[in-house]
């Protein structure tokens, strides 16, 4: 069946401008969990959903949202970009809510220039 | 301080020798997690571990989980370039609000 789905794969904004990120789970998964990772701090979690409703959230300002549908495809928004939000943004989903093993898209790589 | 300690943070070996990697927490776990994962790419599961002393082979790959459940590592035999990648360990902590919590990862680097 097929993976995790993200798109876009590349993307390069400016500072200050917003950008929304696309997640399609496997199919049947209604977990979906987003991360940010930098080589800095590594794989950051930034929040979990399940049944469209946010069950978990790291530790990220406000400017970082999501949302899921009822297809239980999500996505994340970044508003009034800074710099420091280019990294490597990753979903992962998984069956239920909670479950440790997490099946991971291949990311969408942004730069804030 | 870090939930979850990875180390070495990058090993660089030849072809064909042995390598360990560790991962260690301060908090006893009930599972853990191995992700590879590859430049360009997200982490792909390898491997979970949940018993104490528990063993898991997955070709090359010999995963233990200590037997207090606070630590685990990872062995390659026989290393090939295919293994080169960012290593990473995950586990729920509950201190962190139950959320799936990564080590800093160890870099791997097999030369041919």
């Amino acid at each position: 069946k097929a993976g995790v789905t993200q798109t876009p794969r590349y993307l390069i904004k400016t500072r200050g401008q917003q950008v929304t990120l696309s997640c399609s789970p496997i199919s049947g998964h209604r977990s979906v969990s987003w991360y940010q990772q930098t080589p800095g701090q590594g794989l950051q979690f930034l929040f979990e959903y399940f049944s469209e409703t946010q069950r978990n959230k790291g530790n990220f300002p406000g400017r970082f949202s999501g949302r899921q549908f009822s297809n239980s495809r999500s996505e994340m928004n970044v508003s009034t970009l800074e710099l420091g939000d280019s990294a490597l943004y990753l979903c992962a989903s998984s069956l239920v809510l909670g479950n440790t093993e997490a099946f991971f898209g291949q990311g969408t790589r942004l730069t804030v220039v | 301080t870090q939930l979850l300690e990875q180390s070495p943070q990058f090993l660089s070996i030849q072809e064909g020798e042995n390598l360990t990697v560790y991962c260690n927490s301060s908090s006893v776990f009930s599972s853990l997690q191995w992700y590879r994962q590859e430049p360009g790419e997200g982490p792909v599961l390898l491997v979970t571990v949940v018993t104490g002393g528990e063993v898991k082979k997955l070709k090359r790959l010999t995963f233990q989980f200590g037997d207090a459940r606070k630590d685990s590592s990872l062995h390659i035999t026989a290393a090939q370039p295919g293994d080169t990648g960012l290593y990473l360990c995950s586990l729920m902590i509950k201190a962190a609000g139950n959320k799936l919590t990564f080590g800093g990862g160890t870099r791997v680097l097999v030369k041919p």
